[in-house]
């Protein structure tokens, strides 16, 4: 299995709703990551989970909270969203550290969650 | 920091050769890699690069020199399905990814 899945696929919400988005990958990938996309941009790296442990925070708001409870689950509970938040918000897993040159270094992307905030 | 620059867009016919490059300024970085997004989809792994010169893989290809701060994707007969968006990406410490802007290609009968 070499899939990250992401739910829900679409999502719409107002900016004083409360929604979490999940990923889950069964590669024993150990390390996790949230990204944030807008339209025509590259990926943007918000978290970075290691061994179910927050590694890093690129200083994104607190109205963007993650939690890894496992090691094949992330997610990433939203509240008091602004519209500006609406994006592509991709999920991928990797090894945690690199290996040889060359190997096993990848991050394998989920399809995303689309969020649009009202 | 970390500066990545690619360009924009680039048309190609199919069948064709075309080279996407991608120029970086670092301190430093583990390595190079080249991801393929098609819209609306996540994107997929291509190639990295650790070491310079040349890594090959089918149609394929993704160059490295450390010393002039250039990486190249080269994308032999080209398919209309090679139509999507190319990015860069150094990989840093802690596994991180600083992609570059992307190229948007497009391919033309």
């Amino acid at each position: 299995d070499t899939e990250v899945t992401q739910t829900p696929k679409h999502l719409v919400m107002g900016m004083t709703n409360k929604k979490s988005l999940k990923c889950e990958q069964h590669m024993g990938h150990r390390a996790m990551y949230w990204y944030k996309q807008k339209a025509k941009k590259p990926p943007e790296l918000m978290f970075v989970y290691s061994y179910e442990k927050l590694s890093i925070n690129e200083s994104v708001p607190s109205r963007f909270s993650p939690e890894c409870p496992n090691s094949s689950l992330l997610n990433l509970h939203l509240h008091a969203l602004q519209p500006e938040d609406s994006a592509l918000y991709l999920c991928a897993s990797s090894q945690p550290f690199p290996g040889l040159a060359g190997v096993g270094n990848e991050q394998f992307f989920g399809p995303g969650t689309r969020l649009t905030v009202l | 920091g970390q500066n990545i620059d690619q360009p924009t867009e680039m048309t190609a016919t199919e069948g064709a050769i075309v080279q996407i490059n991608c120029t970086y300024q670092t301190s430093g970085f583990n390595g190079l890699f080249w991801y393929q997004q098609h819209a609306g989809e996540a994107p997929t792994f291509l190639s990295y690069n650790v070491l310079d010169g040349l890594e090959e893989k089918g149609r394929f290809s993704s160059f490295l020199s450390r010393s002039k701060g250039y990486s190249y994707l080269l994308l032999k007969e080209l398919q209309m399905k090679d139509s999507a968006s190319y990015l860069c990406a150094l990989h840093n410490a802690g596994n991180m990814l600083t992609f570059g802007g992307g190229t948007r290609l497009m391919v033309k009968p």
